[in-house]
């Protein structure tokens, strides 16, 4: 199983940036992706999701990126898609791209990527 | 938003002994189903993060029975029966409840 982010790197405040993650050795059209992301020294932070097909690929965002942000997904090429917009140098982290385990009770995150990331400096 | 609170915010531990993990949320995790949405991840030193407990007392697959979860509603633990070398790291709570997902700010786990 591996989960590969890319895409991250030096912008300016006001860019925009697009993160994909490369997913392989599991069933990717049915799995939940999230993306999480983590300021140097700090703890983590969900950033947004999107379903699978059985859910109609439903997104969510939190509050803080909401607008600003759109996770997407291409089913064909196993990759998932965090497109960052009006970027803030608040917005500096490594990011992960998170498997998340829906069952009929239990829910977690199982498959974590090695993060990338992105630094919004002028 | 449902607000996750750790503590303490760093845990200094002798090989061999106890530790305890404090974990409060604003707003009950336990769902009409009878299970608490509660996870617990660790990060060691320079990974990503790894599960150790979903539903609040599962543990995942892999993960020592010395690491147990208990707790209900919005007071959670994690417990460290016999802390050794390899449990470094940064131990985070997560409510798994609703969107957003909430980590509460993690407990640092080190060797004295």
């Amino acid at each position: 199983v591996q989960l590969v982010e890319s895409g991250g790197g030096l912008v300016q405040p006001g860019g925009s940036l697009k993160l994909s993650c490369a997913a392989s050795g599991f069933t990717f059209s049915d799995s939940d992706m999230h993306w999480v992301r983590q300021a140097s020294g700090k703890g983590l932070e969900w950033i947004g999701r999107i379903r699978s097909h059985v859910y109609t690929y439903a997104t969510a965002y939190a509050a803080s990126v909401k607008g600003r942000v759109s996770i997407s997904r291409d089913d064909s090429k196993n990759t998932a898609y965090l497109q960052m917009n009006r970027l803030r140098t608040e917005d500096t982290a490594v990011y992960y791209c998170v498997r998340r385990v829906v069952g009929t009770t239990d829910r977690y995150f199982d498959y974590w990527g090695q993060g990338t990331l992105v630094t919004v400096s002028s | 938003d449902i607000v996750m609170t750790q503590s303490p915010l760093s845990l200094p531990v002798t090989p061999g002994e106890p530790a305890s993990i404090s974990c409060r949320s604003s707003q009950s995790l336990l769902y009409s189903n009878g299970y608490n949405y509660l996870e617990w991840y660790v990060q060691k030193p320079g990974k990503s993060p790894q599960l150790l407990i979903s539903l609040a007392s599962n543990r995942a697959s892999g993960v020592p029975d010395r690491l147990s979860g208990s707790g209900s509603g919005t007071d959670f633990t994690l417990k460290i029966s016999r802390v050794e070398a390899e449990d470094v790291g940064i131990y985070y709570c997560m409510q798994g409840l609703e969107v957003p997902l909430t980590f509460g700010g993690g407990t640092k786990v080190e060797i004295k």
